[in-house]
């Protein structure tokens, strides 16, 4: 049974700390998609990678958020430093496409971040 | 910024009744997507239909797709208290090279048993 991981579940943090979240999608899938969910904006996109390669970074604030793919097992997202603005839920989901029609989404359970 | 706007933004039902939740967009699509998420849980995917489609059914979900009006329709028949949970509209634009979906605001449906 073929699922997006995501670590840590919940972190807590005091404000200007680091914060790394992991994720490590479906074996298989090309594509992996970052998103940030909160009461007041719901479901925004951070960061889209595809075959690896961010495609689309613009829903990411590029002075503290950073996004990787070391490797097709393994993406990860930073916040350096860290403000209580960015508490919420970050879901990690990863997909396959292979033609023009796209796909469904799979998404991890998600990591609770609260920065104090 | 969000692209599909659910309506409406609640529903409580009783079990057995049937609920729908519609979904306006504002640009063109390639597919729309329907997520559901139960609370504290990621969003599962339930359905896909492509912008040429009208019509989608699975299981007791069954998905419209009015490309003119740029909306769409989920219809859950014989509801279940599980069916609890918030429902999104998710599109996925033209290939662009952004295949990233923008999700809506979300119905909550509560089933009442």
């Amino acid at each position: 049974d073929a699922r997006v991981t995501q670590t840590p579940r919940h972190k807590v943090t005091e404000m200007g700390q680091e914060v790394t979240m992991r994720c490590q999608p479906i074996l298989g899938h090309n594509t992996v998609f970052w998103y940030r969910q909160t009461m007041m904006q719901g479901l925004e996109l951070l960061a889209y990678f595809r075959n690896r390669a961010p495609l689309d970074d613009s829903g990411m604030p590029k002075d503290r958020f950073s996004a990787e793919m070391p490797d097709a097992t393994l993406a990860t997202l930073k916040i350096q430093p860290s403000e209580p603005r960015d508490s919420a839920v970050y879901f990690c989901a990863s997909g396959l496409v292979l033609d023009r029609w796209g796909n469904e989404q799979f998404f991890g359970p998600g990591t609770r971040l609260t920065v104090l | 910024s969000q692209q599909g706007e659910e309506d409406p933004q609640a529903l409580s039902i009783q079990e057995g009744e049937n609920a729908t939740m519609n979904c306006s967009y504002k640009t063109s699509i390639n597919n729309l997507q329907w997520y559901r998420q139960n609370s504290g849980r990621g969003l599962v995917h339930l359905i896909l239909i492509r912008s040429n489609e009208r019509e989608k059914h699975s299981g007791r979900l069954r998905v419209t797709l009015d490309t003119s009006k740029k909306s769409s329709s989920l219809l859950i028949t014989a509801s279940r208290a599980a069916d609890t949970a918030s429902y999104f509209c998710a599109t996925d634009p033209p290939d662009t090279g952004r295949r990233a979906l923008t999700f809506g605001s979300g119905t909550r449906l509560q089933v009442q048993p």
